[in-house]
């Protein structure tokens, strides 16, 4: 099974708003990502997660806040978003860095719109 | 100049022909290949993985790696409608961390 799963599949949320995005994994991953994708333009990481730890932060700003409670949840954080925000939120996982394997398995994604 | 580049397409092809989807990079570090299929507002779908220049085959589609020219390819046989989707081919130096995709190739195949 090479299923990630994320919660909710759609979100609204105004400027002022707090809201968390969640994913799940059950494959025994040691590494968990989130990506953010625009219409039309390739997945860009936000933030990799290697044994539970934040190991990359791509100069995210703080708005976004990446936690992750235990080697198969992720979660992100969202507080005082911008319209530009709005996008399709992806997470994946791959088996980590003892692992020779560096394939990254998507979750389907959460579209979220800022209004 | 980007990491990796790949041509946005449109592709169009006809039912049953060969579709064929390249990715050129710069770094010679790069050592890990993939190929992802991302269907319209879904997740990308891991197709394709290689390690090592040469062929790789599993059952329709074909990767294959040439580290010298630093060209990675895409073979898809006998396409169908429902292989219309975007191909993103994407590459890393380690087994962990960033995976520098390309631009994506939109690819449409028309009955």
């Amino acid at each position: 099974d090479t299923e990630v799963t994320q919660t909710p599949k759609h979100l609204v949320m105004g400027m002022t708003n707090k809201k968390s995005l969640k994913c799940e994994q059950h494959m025994g991953h040691r590494a968990m990502y989130w990506y953010k994708q625009k219409a039309k333009k390739p997945p860009e990481l936000m933030f990799v997660y290697s044994y539970e730890k934040l190991s990359i932060n791509e100069s995210v700003p703080s708005r976004f806040s990446p936690e992750c409670p235990n080697s198969s949840l992720l979660n992100l954080h969202l507080h005082a978003l911008q319209p530009e925000d709005s996008a399709l939120y992806l997470c994946a996982s791959s088996p980590g860095r003892e692992s020779l394997l560096p394939n990254q398995y998507f979750g389907p994604g959460t579209r979220l719109t800022v209004t | 100049q980007k990491e990796v580049e790949q041509d946005p397409g449109p592709l169009s092809v006809p039912e049953g022909a060969i579709v064929s989807l390249n990715c050129t990079y710069s770094n010679s570090a790069f050592q890990y290949f993939m190929w992802y299929r991302q269907y319209s507002r879904k997740g990308p779908e891991l197709l394709m993985y290689t390690y090592s220049s040469g062929n790789k085959e599993d059952g329709r589609f074909t990767a294959q790696v040439d580290k010298s020219s630093k060209y990675i390819s895409l073979f898809i046989r006998d396409s169908q409608p429902s292989d219309s989707a975007t191909y993103l081919c994407a590459i890393t130096t380690d087994s962990w961390g960033k995976l520098q995709f390309g631009a994506g190739t939109q690819v449409v195949v028309t009955p």
